[in-house]
């Protein structure tokens, strides 16, 4: 069992539509939860990140982690065409030396269709 | 504040050759990774350095797989001789130490 998993779609949506990302994992020790948008031949860039489990809101995106069940969520309200890239779900176990290290899952491609 | 430097951007290479990619990262940033991104799957980290000690690279394939960084700052990753699955975007990312890690570009390589 890899220790993220996470859906690579394709998903396509009409614009406006709320979107719904997942990820599961399997290593309880990840405190801390991060999903990453990459646009295409760009690298990935932090979107927002939770630490331990709760929500956490910003603008239209919403993350969610359920370290009950090793789910987290990322949803997003409005959904316009400049959504449309690849969403990655990325965890690593905590701070100081290689507890940095991120575990990312595999991206789900995202298109928001105007 | 200029981002992650990466260069080249593109390189195509026969198998059995060698190649070097170059990473400048954010100025003050002491933490610095070097990550594998396969068509179609998340980033993987080889190497992971803070100032100029390695501090993981439990996944780096030492055999062919090389890595420096210099007085801190700049890096290279080396690959000698590549093979035909070493195609993939390599992507370098800095932190501070803090969550986020700022990435590169990415130097995306084609063996043939």
């Amino acid at each position: 069992q890899k220790e993220v998993e996470q859906d690579p779609g394709p998903l396509s949506v009409p614009e406006g539509a709320i979107v719904s990302l997942n990820c599961t994992y399997s290593n309880s020790a990840f405190q801390y939860f991060m999903w990453y948008r990459q646009y295409s031949r760009k690298g990935p860039e932090l979107l927002m990140y939770t630490y331990s489990s709760g929500n956490k809101e910003d603008g239209r995106f919403t993350a969610q982690v359920d370290k009950s069940s090793k789910y987290i969520s990322l949803f997003i309200r409005d959904s316009q065409p400049s959504d449309s890239a690849t969403y990655l779900c990325a965890m690593r176990v905590g701070s100081g030396g290689s507890n940095y290290k991120l575990t990312f899952g595999k991206g789900t491609l995202l298109t928001v269709n105007p | 504040e200029a981002g992650v430097a990466q260069s080249p951007r593109y390189k195509i290479i026969e198998k059995r050759q060698s190649v070097a990619f170059w990473c400048n990262p954010i100025s003050g940033h002491a933490t610095l990774y070097w990550y594998q991104q396969i068509l179609g799957q998340g980033p993987k980290l080889l190497i992971q350095f803070q100032n100029n000690g390695v501090v993981d690279d439990s996944q780096l394939p030492k055999d062919r797989f090389s890595a420096e960084r210099l007085k801190g700052v700049d890096s290279t990753l080396k690959i000698q001789p590549a093979k035909l699955e070493d195609s993939a975007v390599y992507l370098c990312a800095s932190s501070t130490g803090g969550v986020e890690q700022f990435f590169g570009p990415g130097t995306r390589l084609t063996v043939l």
